[in-house]
């Protein structure tokens, strides 16, 4: 089945700098790979999401980029403001037709320091 | 804008005991999800659905079982519960235009067996 790596484990950046959430994926044929924030005591929450036939995406501070060829797939988050501060997951699936599960990542734990 | 519907939000039971989770995906989304997340893990599929018909399968034990009924609301059953069910559960829900893809994620039902 679908493994889903994901680093660092833990992430600490000043509010205002850039943070980057980086994920590999084993199986080729994924194609679909969302991102979820999750804070505490709530479910994960779609923040961005990008298919394989795409290399990169925007959504104003946030940013996924996708390299097929290397199984790699990374979230970039600029200008960070405290409410950034979460749980995030990297996940993948073979999206697109049936309701397959989504393979998670282990979750990076951000924290934005004021 | 509706969101998916969890009920209970809390649930204790004995060991052995067992317990009927409950979940109301978003208007218009045929497709449900079972996850379940212990402390500090990432969230393990368990089952889905789409059309009121099981889609997915991944590592939902034998002594669970789930259904979704015609009104596509969903119950996960779980029978003889050991310590170790003790999580998160959390069900999503997913358009029917992006089956498999775009999963919103209930706030989610705390299991403890004591």
């Amino acid at each position: 089945g679908e493994n889903v790596e994901q680093h660092p484990s833990t992430l600490s950046v000043q509010e205002g700098d850039s943070a980057v959430i980086k994920c590999t994926y084993s199986d080729s044929a994924s194609n679909y790979f969302p991102w979820y924030k999750q804070e505490l005591g709530k479910g994960p929450q779609l923040i961005i999401d990008i298919r394989s036939n795409v290399g990169e995406k925007k959504d104003q501070r946030i940013a996924v980029t996708l390299n097929k060829t290397a199984k790699h797939f990374s979230l970039h988050i600029t200008e960070t403001q405290p409410e950034d501060s979460a749980v995030y997951f990297c996940a993948a699936s073979i999206g697109g037709g049936g309701a397959d599960g989504l393979t998670f990542g282990k979750g990076t734990h951000l924290i934005i320091q004021p | 804008a509706a969101g998916v519907i969890q009920s209970p939000r809390h649930l204790i039971k004995e060991k052995r005991e067992t317990a009927t989770l409950k979940c109301y995906p978003i208007p218009r989304h045929d497709t449900v999800y079972w996850y379940q997340q212990g402390p500090g893990q990432d969230p393990q599929f368990l089952i889905s659905f789409y059309e009121k018909m099981q889609s997915d399968k991944g590592s939902i034990p034998d002594r669970f079982s789930a259904q979704q009924f015609s009104d596509y609301h969903s119950e996960l059953n779980m029978s003889s519960l050991e310590l170790g069910d003790s999580a998160l559960y959390f069900c999503a829900s997913s358009p029917r235009d992006r089956v498999g893809e775009k999963l919103f994620f209930g706030s989610g039902t705390q299991l403890s067996v004591l």
